[in-house]
């Protein structure tokens, strides 16, 4: 069965640098999202996209965040300069066009701020 | 702001016990309700997405029931096997696509 496929599974950064999570969507989707979930916490949707553009993001998504769709395989999430409080599970999601259709996950990825 | 609580926040059972679970919603700007199985270092799998008032889908084991009126969805599982362990997730989807999710409960299926 196709699959969400995301890495690195653990990304390690120094507070400051920038880091760029990829995620492989599913291939014939058409909308694509991030979530994140802080340890003990709810995940949390960051934002969404579609049609090559942002359709909705989260208070959360600020202008440290940016997400990309470069060569119509990959979709990426980056912040710029990143805090110790971005440290966090990161999932990606795609969804296939049709009303009632869910959102597929991929395994996530670990990102420590030290 | 739009919250999504379930409960109990986790459980043990023995192996062949039925059991159930709740996930409280908004009742206004619904769209629909969706089910995830999250087991550890996995993705969340799908089980049920559940749109009309009344719905009750069933995979197996496992049953579903939605109530969009008073805002609350039960999920089921009979007679349940150390497999059925795993979190049980359900996500909010208020018509523009994104989910809000609950606590997840964390279910504990002893042999």
């Amino acid at each position: 069965e196709p699959e969400v496929t995301q890495t690195p599974s653990h990304q390690v950064t120094q507070m400051g640098q920038e880091v760029i999570l990829r995620c492989v969507p599913i291939s014939n989707h058409l909308y694509f999202y991030w979530y994140r979930q802080i340890l003990g916490q709810k995940v949390e949707f960051l934002v969404s996209f579609y049609n090559n553009e942002i359709s909705e993001k989260s208070e959360i998504f600020d202008d440290q965040f940016s997400v990309e769709r470069p060569d119509g395989s990959n979709f990426t999430l980056k912040i710029r300069s990143t805090k110790l409080e971005d440290s966090a599970m990161y999932f990606c999601a795609s969804r296939d066009r049709g009303s009632n259709q869910p959102q597929h996950f991929g395994d996530g990825t670990r990102l420590s701020i030290l | 702001i739009l919250n999504v609580e379930q409960s109990p926040q986790s459980l043990h059972v023995q192996e062949g016990d039925s059991t159930n679970f709740t996930c409280s919603f908004p009742s206004s700007n619904f769209y629909a309700l969706h089910w995830y199985r999250w087991e550890t270092a996995k993705s969340p799998e799908a089980l049920f997405v559940m749109t009309l008032n009344g719905d009750e889908k069933k995979k197996g084991r496992i049953s579903a029931t939605l109530n969009t009126k008073e805002g609350y969805s039960y999920l089921y599982i009979k007679g349940s096997q150390p497999e059925d362990s795993a979190t049980y997730l359900c996500a909010f989807e208020p018509g523009t696509y994104k989910y809000i999710f609950g606590t997840g409960t964390r279910l504990k299926v002893l042999a």
